[in-house]
C-alpha cells in the first residue's frame, strides 16, 4: 500500500527556514515525480513544486521561486522542501503528493496527511 | 498563468440529488485536468484526471466531462459522504493552478 507521510513543521519565526520531509513507501519512489502541494488554513490549495524522477527537473511556483528549493534522496524514498526567507503568508498545511503513473503532468492520486508550518513572531 | 474559475462557490443538494460543478479555465488545457475531492482535516482525493476518467476505487457516480477551457463534475446521485468541497486543477501548463472550490453542502 502507498504511504507518504510529510514531518518538519512547526512554528517559525518571519524571515527563519524549515525543512520539509516526505518519506514515501509502497512503491517505487524512484520512478516517480513528486510534487509539494500547500493549503492556508481555510482556503484552498495552491501547488508550490515538482521534481522529476531523476532530479533533472525541478519547478516552481512564482510566490515561492528564490526562497524554496525541492529536492529529493532516492535511496532513502525521500522528498525535501527546503524553506528559507519565510513569510507569515506560507502559513499552510504543506503536503507531498504523488501523480498517477508518474507522470509530470497529470493528477495527484496519493496525498500524505500534511504538515503544517506556521510563521509567525 | 492560467486561472481556473470555479461555480458555483457553494452548491446546496438534497441527498440522492445530481449535483453538477463547473470549472472554466482561462485558456486552453487541452483535456489535462483533474477533480478532487476535500472533507475537513483530510487530504484532497483524486477524483478524476485526463478530464473524464476516473482514479482507482472512484464509485461510477462520479463522471467527468469537458476540453479545452470548460469542464463539468456531475455526481449523479448524492451520497452522505459526498458533501465535502471539489476542487478542479490544470496541469497542462506550468505553474499547475488550482481553482477556488465548490462547497456541496447539505439541502
Amino acid at each position: 500500500e502507498v504511504h507518504l507521510v510529510e514531518s518538519g513543521g512547526g512554528l517559525v519565526k518571519p524571515g527563519g527556514s524549515l525543512r520539509l520531509a516526505c518519506a514515501g513507501s509502497g512503491f517505487t519512489f524512484s520512478s516517480y515525480t513528486m510534487n509539494w502541494v500547500r493549503q492556508a488554513p481555510g482556503k484552498g490549495l495552491e501547488w508550490v513544486s515538482s521534481i522529476t524522477s531523476s532530479s533533472s527537473d525541478t519547478f516552481y511556483a512564482d510566490s515561492v521561486k528564490g526562497r524554496f528549493t525541492i529536492s529529493r534522496e532516492n535511496a532513502k524514498n525521500s522528498l525535501y522542501l527546503h524553506m528559507n526567507s519565510l513569510r507569515a503568508e506560507d502559513t499552510a498545511v504543506y503536503y507531498c503528493a504523488r501523480p498517477v503513473g508518474g507522470y509530470l503532468h497529470i493528477g495527484l492520486d496519493y496525498w500524505g496527511p500534511g504538515t503544517l508550518v506556521t510563521v509567525s513572531s | 498563468e492560467v486561472v481556473m474559475t470555479q461555480s458555483p462557490a457553494t452548491l446546496s443538494v438534497s441527498p440522492g440529488e445530481r449535483a453538477t460543478l463547473s470549472c472554466r479555465a482561462s485558456q486552453s488545457v487541452s483535456d489535462n485536468l483533474a477533480w478532487y475531492q476535500q472533507k475537513p482535516g483530510q487530504a484532497p482525493r483524486l477524483l478524476i484526471y485526463v478530464a473524464s476518467t476516473r482514479a482507482t476505487g472512484v464509485p461510477a457516480r462520479f463522471s467527468g466531462s469537458g476540453s479545452g477551457t470548460e469542464f463539468t463534475l456531475t455526481i449523479s446521485s448524492l451520497q452522505s459522504e459526498d458533501f465535502a468541497v471539489y476542487y478542479c486543477q490544470q496541469y497542462n501548463n506550468w505553474p499547475q493552478t488550482f481553482g477556488g472550490g465548490t462547497k456541496v453542502e447539505i439541502k
